[in-house]
């Protein structure tokens, strides 16, 4: 399966501020998506990060407050804009080598996002 | 949209004993069932997944059952160590993986 590099781990940020993580793997990958784990709680897909073109949004989610970008296959980076306090989550990167039951999803170690 | 529960929320057994988490889910074109575990300040692993053309799969101390028609599936772990104390997740696939609320296990020694 695939390794994820996702940085940084974790980082403590001021509420209007903007954070921007990245996601590095290490071979490449159909399909690349970004999670949302808030405290004590499961996991929120925010979008499909595609390769060359806009993201793809899930409900609840968009793009002026979680741009998205995704230059090439093996690397995707989401910001957090103008964040306040009930930001503060992981933030998970996950990826598949093709979309569909045929291949498992693996996830990064998440960057722990506490905003002040 | 597809819509995943799981149960129990907690679950606490003591050592050796068996522990099974059941999940339910909706959408009866999803066709991909993982089970991942969340260790504290990780993210989450795959352990085990299953696909809708299988009824059951084991590894080693682990095993996934899936009834299609009942729309559930569940996770056993046999022989429980202090190791297997962790959060568990179970998801379902239809056009995105949609998650359980989560299963949080501790073993006692």
């Amino acid at each position: 399966s695939a390794v994820i590099s996702q940085k940084p781990s974790r980082d403590i940020c001021q509420r209007g501020t903007s954070l921007t993580i990245q996601c590095q793997v290490d071979s490449q990958v159909t399909m690349m998506f970004w999670y949302r784990q808030q405290p004590g709680q499961s996991l929120t897909l925010i979008a499909t990060a595609n390769q060359g073109s806009e993201a793809t949004y899930e409900s609840g989610f968009v793009i002026d407050k979680f741009p998205i970008s995704r230059p090439n296959l093996t690397f995707s980076t989401l910001t957090v804009s103008n964040m306040s306090p009930e930001d503060s989550s992981i933030y998970l990167c996950s990826v598949t080598l093709r979309y569909g039951a045929n291949y498992g999803y693996t996830f990064g170690s998440g960057t722990r996002l506490t905003v002040v | 949209g597809e819509n995943v529960e799981q149960h129990p929320s907690t679950l606490s057994v003591q050592e050796g004993d068996s522990a099974v988490i059941k999940c339910t889910y909706s959408d009866s074109a999803s066709n991909y069932f993982p089970w991942y575990k969340q260790e504290l300040g990780k993210g989450p692993q795959l352990i085990i997944d299953i696909r809708s053309n299988v009824g059951e799969k084991k590894d080693q101390r682990i095993a996934v059952t899936l009834n299609k028609t009942a729309k559930h599936f569940s996770l056993h772990i046999t022989e429980t160590q202090p190791e297997d104390s962790a959060v568990y997740f179970c998801a379902a696939l239809d056009y995105k993986l949609s998650f359980g609320a989560g299963t949080t296990v501790t073993v006692r020694a």
